[in-house]
């Protein structure tokens, strides 16, 4: 599969379980993003990292920790959750983070936590 | 804070009608704007942006700065289009900038 892509597509997990969302991508890119989306609410972004730095935490609770070790891996490390963080995890990719540049998206991990 | 707002969660239009799908920014100074789409099954994907001045897939977007508006429209709608339409301006604030802002999202649907 081309482009952005996540593992694992779906992932049921209980509030005590620690699990970790990846996201690759091959496409050259700089940048790369967090997003969840829930029902009834916008697509929110958590984090992002250009050029292996994190530059945006956008409020997100400590029980979320992302990880970039390389421009083309993200992680996002998952630890004692809550039912309401529940929700589709998106990943995308830019070349850089500028306001000109074109987000591409991978098909997301829809989460579900019990 | 800056704020884009689509009106519309779901818009029922028939083949062949015109379309027009709303987004109003409260941004300061002139942030970059785009249009998403989510076609069912599918991952999230740009449809066009301001800067290139496209019409894609029959679909163009006018900018007008004194409404702060950024409306997507079509003008014969076909069944293909039924979709998730995001708007998504760019922040254009300190570190956030690049970062893209996204609306709630109009659904379409176009019968047939």
């Amino acid at each position: 599969e081309t482009g952005v892509t996540q593992t694992p597509r779906h992932l049921v997990m209980g509030m005590t379980n620690k699990k970790s969302l990846k996201c690759e991508q091959h496409l050259g890119h700089n940048a790369m993003y967090w997003y969840k989306q829930s029902a009834k609410k916008p697509l929110e972004l958590m984090f992002v990292y250009n050029f292996k730095e994190q530059t945006e935490n956008n409020s997100v609770p400590s029980r979320f920790s992302p990880e970039c070790p390389n421009s083309s891996h993200l992680f996002l490390h998952l630890h004692t959750l809550q039912p309401e963080d529940s929700a589709l995890y998106l990943c995308a990719s830019s070349l850089r983070q500028d306001t000109y540049n074109e987000q591409f998206f991978g098909p997301g991990t829809r989460l579900t936590v019990l | 804070a800056q704020r884009v707002t689509q009106p519309e969660k779901l818009l029922s239009v028939f083949k062949g009608a015109p379309v027009e799908l709303k987004c109003n920014y409260s941004y300061s100074g002139s942030p970059e704007l785009f249009w998403y789409v989510q076609y069912s099954r599918q991952r999230l994907q740009l449809l066009l942006r301001h800067i290139s001045r496209e019409s894609i897939k029959g679909f163009t977007a006018d900018l007008n700065k004194g409404e702060t508006s950024f409306h997507l429209k079509k003008p014969f709608a076909q069944e293909e289009d039924s979709a998730m339409y995001y708007c998504a301006p760019g922040a254009n604030y300190g570190g956030s900038q690049g970062n893209l802002i996204f609306g709630k999202g109009t659904k379409l649907s176009v019968k047939p």
